[in-house]
C-alpha cells in the first residue's frame, strides 16, 4: 500500500469556524509533512514531522495547528483563517534517515485538501 | 539552501524525446538532485534522483554535469500523459527533511 490518504478533499470555512484536515498512511512512514499549494505555484512546504515530533515549522501563522498523534496519522486544526489561506493543502511521507533499510528518500503525497476560506 | 533555475514552460511533440534542464550553480557536495512531477489535479509524484552519476529508471533518465551545476531530466518518448509541472528540487543528505520545491517547468504534450 503505496498511498497518502487526505481527508477531505473539499473543504469551506468561514473565518470564525474551526476545522482540521487530516492525513493517514500506512507504510510506515516516520516522516510526515505539510505543504500549502495556491494556483499555478509551487508547493510551500510549513511543517515537518519526525516520528511524531515536530522538527520544522516554516515561520506558519498560528492560526494553523499541526498534530501528529501517531506515526501513522498528521492533522492540521485550523482556527480564524483569512480568505488568502485558501489553498490546496498537501500531506506527505518518508521514510525517515533512522530507518535501516535502503530507500531512495521519496516523498509520497496525497492528492490534497482544497481549502476555500469565505 | 542552494536554489534551482528552471525554464517557465516547454513544448514536445507526442512521441518525442524531452529535455527538462536545470541549473543549480550553488549546489553543494552533500547536495541530492531530485526531480518531481505534478499533473494536473494531482499531488507531486517522485520521478528520480542523483547525486553524481547519470542515472535511469523506468519513467527517464536524469543526466549530472561532470560540475554538478546542472542537470537534465530526460523523458525518452512523451506522452500526452506526461504533460505536467516537473520540479527540480535539491536536497540535503538523502533523507534532508527541508524538501523545498522550486517554480519548476510546465511541460505541454502536442499531439
Amino acid at each position: 500500500d503505496t498511498e497518502v490518504t487526505q481527508t477531505p478533499k473539499h473543504l469551506v470555512m468561514g473565518m470564525t469556524n474551526k476545522k482540521s484536515l487530516k492525513c493517514e498512511q500506512h507504510m510506515g512512514h516516520r516522516a510526515m509533512y505539510w505543504y500549502k499549494q495556491k494556483a499555478k505555484k509551487p508547493p510551500e512546504l510549513m511543517f515537518v514531522y519526525s516520528y511524531e515530533k515536530l522538527s520544522i515549522n516554516e515561520s506558519v501563522p498560528s492560526r494553523f495547528s499541526p498534530e501528529c498523534p501517531n506515526s501513522s496519522l498528521l492533522n492540521l486544526h485550523l482556527h480564524a483563517l483569512q480568505p488568502e489561506d485558501s489553498a490546496l493543502y498537501l500531506c506527505a511521507s518518508s521514510q525517515d534517515q533512522k530507518t535501516a533499510t535502503a530507500n531512495t528518500g521519496e516523498l509520497f503525497f496525497g492528492e490534497g485538501s482544497r481549502l476555500t476560506v469565505l | 539552501d542552494a536554489k534551482t533555475t528552471q525554464p517557465n514552460s516547454m513544448e514536445s511533440n507526442e512521441e518525442e524525446p524531452v529535455h527538462l534542464p536545470c541549473n543549480h550553480s550553488t549546489i553543494s557536495g552533500t547536495d541530492y538532485i531530485h526531480w518531481y512531477r505534478q499533473l494536473p489535479s494531482q499531488g507531486p509524484e517522485y520521478v528520480i534522483h542523483g547525486l553524481t552519476s547519470n542515472v535511469n529508471n523506468r519513467m527517464a533518465s536524469l543526466a549530472i554535469a561532470e560540475d554538478r551545476k546542472s542537470s537534465t531530466l530526460i523523458l525518452h518518448r512523451a506522452t500526452l500523459r506526461d504533460a505536467a509541472v516537473y520540479y527540480c528540487i535539491l536536497r540535503y543528505t538523502l533523507y534532508g527533511q527541508n524538501f523545498v520545491f522550486g517554480p519548476g517547468t510546465r511541460l505541454s504534450v502536442l499531439p
